[in-house]
């Protein structure tokens, strides 16, 4: 079975500073990642997916994330946060089945604190 | 495109009630997915539908849980009859085929009392 470890529960970082949040996975096959943050209130929204090719993924909002395979991890960094981007950061793993998605698996979350 | 939209937003209802959820995909999207979130057990997949059919729903926790999607743009979850312990905040989610890239809903807070 597939899973995702978000060793974080809250993390805190200053203004302007750079940031990355941990995730590990667990899965048999070639996993297909992704990163989501919600805010309060609000559902998730999609910072950025890695499948396959480069292990250096782009995303919106300044966001990337490197994806090794030796380490099952695939952190999530920003060069430097702007105190918008205090939310709730979500990795998950994922199965391709049949051409078409199959459900994803969430860890448990990464609450970011920005302090002025 | 007005995104996933769920309704209602919020819920309050008694033990024993049955509660019915909503949820509106994006047009031409294939996978319909609920999810629930709570703070002890994060995210769960509860089911997921291909074309309007249940491919997976091993997560649904009970018989106590439904789901139906009768057509291309809609859907229910029904709890019947509902338990404080079904509190929780309930998402759906659309994905088109061959892009893997789910869009939630707002969500919709769900208190049993």
């Amino acid at each position: 079975a597939q899973s995702v470890t978000q060793p974080d529960i809250h993390i805190t970082v200053s203004e302007g500073a750079s940031l990355e949040l941990r995730c590990n996975y667990s899965y048999g096959a070639t996993p297909y990642l992704f990163w989501y943050v919600q805010s309060p209130g609000q559902g998730l929204q999609l910072l950025l997916k890695y499948f396959s090719g480069d292990t250096l993924v782009q995303g919106i909002k300044g966001f990337e994330a490197e994806f090794k395979r030796s380490q099952s991890s695939f952190n999530l960094r920003k060069p430097s946060v702007h105190w918008s981007d205090a939310a709730e950061y979500f990795c998950a793993v994922g199965a391709w089945s049949g051409g078409g998605a199959d459900g994803l698996t969430f860890g448990k979350g990464t609450h970011l604190i920005i302090q002025p | 495109d007005a995104g996933v939209i769920q309704s209602p937003r919020h819920e309050v209802t008694e033990m024993g009630q049955e509660v019915t959820l909503r949820c509106k995909p994006i047009s031409g999207h294939d996978y319909l997915f609920w999810y629930r979130q709570t703070m002890m057990r994060g995210l769960e997949l509860l089911i997921y539908f291909n074309n309007n059919v249940p491919i997976d729903d091993s997560g649904m926790p009970e018989d106590r849980f439904s789901a139906k999607m009768p057509n291309a743009s809609f859907s229910t979850l029904k709890i019947q009859p509902s338990e404080p312990r079904d509190s929780a905040v309930y998402f759906c989610a659309s994905s088109p085929a061959g892009a893997y890239g789910y869009t939630f809903g707002s969500g919709t807070r769900l208190t049993v009392v």
